[in-house]
């Protein structure tokens, strides 16, 4: 069975670093796409970017690059997005996803940020 | 950038026929795929590639894509597909992925 699991609820200031996780099982981790799309409180789904684990070959929505990275270990089959700065604008869910041609089929739960003073 | 348009609510009786549209530029030249949402989960495939079903998919949701609209069809609605949804693309122009407006699905 594929399951993607993402960490858990963070909590941050603004100005702190913060790195979430999305752990593949029940595939080839390596052999599939994995997107980053946010939701922000009771907004749409906007896509982040998207890394090809076996290479971390990576493309970002311009919307969105230079204010996070996204990376992945394959040797643990788990994917990351990072935050270097939060903003309180970072407050969201955060959900990562298995690219299946170009579309999702299986996405993670859901990791909650917010980011408060 | 692509942009894709939803209405922002369909109210429907049970038992009747909800349709949910996408707007985008000559969208029928590409392959749209459809996601339901229910509050508080993650976002879950119901149709790709315009009218296909992953499995576990009742033949109650299908769609089609012509023109510059494309269309989610939920038949015979349950008070269990109420919901948000939204469609997807993929552009190739800038090889990025783009989700549309979402649409709040109310049954009556």
């Amino acid at each position: 069975e594929v399951q993607l699991v993402q960490s858990g609820a963070e909590v941050k200031k603004p100005g702190e670093s913060l790195k979430i996780s999305c752990k593949g099982s029940g595939y080839s981790f390596s052999s599939y796409w994995i997107g980053w799309i946010r939701q922000m409180p009771g907004k749409g789904l906007e896509w982040m970017g998207i890394i090809y684990p076996g290479d971390s070959d990576t493309t970002y929505n311009p919307s969105f690059q230079g204010h996070v990275t996204i990376s992945a270990d394959k040797s643990i089959s788990t994917a990351y997005l990072q935050w270097s700065s939060l903003k309180a604008s970072d407050t969201a869910m955060y959900y990562c996803a298995r690219r299946d041609r170009v579309f999702f089929e299986y996405w993670g739960q859901g990791t909650l940020v917010t980011v408060s003073s | 950038s692509y942009v894709l348009t939803q209405p922002p609510s369909v109210s429907v009786a049970p038992g009747k026929t909800a349709r949910v549209t996408c707007g985008g530029n000559n969208i029928g030249s590409k392959g749209v795929h459809w996601y339901q949402q229910k509050p508080g989960q993650a976002p879950m495939l119901v149709i790709y590639y315009d009218s296909d079903r992953p499995s576990g998919i009742p033949e109650r949701f299908s769609g089609s894509n012509s023109g510059n609209t494309a269309t989610l069809t939920i038949s015979r609605v349950e008070a269990g597909d109420e919901a948000d949804y939204y469609c997807q693309v993929w552009d190739n122009n800038s090889a990025h992925y783009v989700f549309g407006t979402g649409t709040k699905v109310t049954v009556l």
